[in-house]
């Protein structure tokens, strides 16, 4: 069954550091997302992104986020200048239609010291 | 008010038995809502899709929808220990693509 791939799985970087986190989305999915939690809290929407545009972002996706899709196959979410509060697991998703199930990756660990 | 509520717990249920995990949503027109499964230090594993008013069964999982009331849930038949994990529901509020989750319910099944 294809399936969502992200790496790294744990990445430590030094408050300040720029990261980049990578994903390759299901082949044939359209609709690509970036999701994050917090240790022990939910898990909270970031970005979505669809005929290589944004199309919906939250609060927490400010300035220092970006994210981009740079082949056919990668999808890559950048945070310029780390924060402590960073520190999350971030999933990568995809979903083939608009109404459909998301599908995740199994995560990266970022730790922000 | 937020978007989708659950009940924290966490559950605890005897193997065998019937968990209920229930939740309620916000938005009176939302449309698609989904039941996913979290193990501890895991990714979210989806467990269910309902989009319709009325029961969607799976193997030992039911959904259950009530548009009406505002209300998903979830029934796990004969429950094991390894359906032990956080059971997170989450719906796509209308006019967006994103699905919104709520912070989980934590299923105890003891052997």
């Amino acid at each position: 069954e294809p399936e969502v791939t992200q790496t790294p799985s744990h990445q430590v970087t030094q408050m300040g550091q720029e990261v980049i986190l990578r994903c390759v989305p299901i082949s044939n999915h359209l609709y690509f997302y970036w999701y994050r939690q917090i240790l022990g809290q939910k898990v909270e929407f970031l970005v979505s992104f669809y005929n290589n545009e944004i199309s919906e972002k939250s609060e927490i996706f400010d300035d220092q986020f970006s994210v981009e899709r740079p082949d056919g196959s990668n999808f890559t979410l950048k945070i310029r200048s780390t924060k402590l509060e960073d520190s999350a697991m971030y999933f990568c998703a995809s979903r083939g239609g608009e109404e459909s199930p998301l599908h995740f990756g199994n995560g990266t660990r970022l730790t922000v010291t | 008010q937020k978007e989708v509520e659950q009940n924290s717990g966490p559950l605890s249920v005897p193997e065998g038995a019937i968990a209920s995990l229930n939740c309620t949503y916000s938005d009176r027109v939302s449309q698609s809502f989904f039941w996913y499964r979290q193990y501890s230090g895991k990714s979210p594993e989806l467990i269910m899709s309902i989009y319709s008013n009325g029961d969607k069964e799976d193997g030992r999982f039911t959904a259950q929808l009530n548009k009406a009331s505002q209300y998903v849930s979830l029934l796990i038949r004969d429950s094991q220990p390894s359906d032990s994990a956080t059971y997170l529901c989450a719906v796509t509020p209308p006019g967006r693509r994103a699905l919104t989750f709520g912070s989980g319910t934590r299923l105890q099944v003891q052997p």
